[in-house]
């Protein structure tokens, strides 16, 4: 099992530019989630979804979109990149069990100029 | 809102010395899970350990054990025998229980291994 994937894993943007970050896993888990983590910070939610078809915001949702493709799939939008967003940005999906352990991705680290 | 306090930016330990990361947190739940996430240079963020609320034995993986005092909302990281590889960014977590499920994590402590 690949677990939680991630791409890019780099990715450099211009102000202005949009850009998708695709995130899938293969755990047969039902709700997922997108993260970032900025320097100093711990990661902040910006949104989850609990099951196919649905979606909700997080802590931070501005300037992001997202989409739940199917149960593997969760894809985060950026439709006009602003420097505040150049972060690093974790996908995770979540175990059903005692704990609800979440399972992250490798990171993408998006940079925008 | 939950929040979740690191208060040690950074801490070093000699190989095969113990250390331990501190971590506080605020809620007014009375049932809820912590968990110690390690993210070496590769950034991946790795399960470490967790502990149920509800559970008063505090929780052990291998050389890495808690101290968790729910009264006094600390859930400290003990980390024995340490290895040049546990050399890590320390995150602590706090989820709810119900909700979104979502994680508020602390800002992380840098762990150095002196050889």
């Amino acid at each position: 099992n690949a677990g939680v994937t991630q791409t890019p894993k780099f990715q450099v943007l211009k102000t202005g530019q949009s850009m998708t970050l695709q995130c899938a896993q293969d755990m047969n888990h039902n709700s997922m989630y997108w993260y970032r983590q900025d320097p100093g910070m711990g990661l902040r939610l910006i949104y989850y979804s609990a099951s196919e078809g649905t979606t909700d915001k997080g802590e931070v949702p501005n300037g992001y979109n997202v989409s739940r493709l199917n149960k593997r799939e969760f894809s985060l939008r950026l439709e006009s990149a602003a420097p505040s967003q150049t972060s690093v940005y974790f996908c995770a999906s979540r175990r059903e069990s005692t704990y609800n352990e979440q399972f992250f991705g490798p990171g993408t680290r998006l940079t925008v100029l | 809102a939950q929040t979740v306090t690191q208060s040690q930016p950074e801490m070093s330990v000699q190989e095969a010395e113990t250390v331990t990361l501190s971590c506080t947190y605020d809620t007014s739940e009375s049932d809820y899970y912590l968990f110690w996430y390690k993210q070496p240079p590769s950034r991946q963020m790795i399960l470490v350990i967790r502990q149920e609320a509800y559970k008063q034995q505090n929780a052990t993986e291998n050389r890495f054990s808690v101290n968790f005092q729910k009264a006094a909302k600390s859930f400290s990281l003990k980390i024995s025998d340490s290895q040049l590889g546990d050399a890590a960014m320390y995150f602590c977590a706090y989820r709810a229980q119900g909700g979104s499920e979502k994680l508020v994590f602390g800002k992380g402590t840098k762990l150095t291994v002196n050889p």
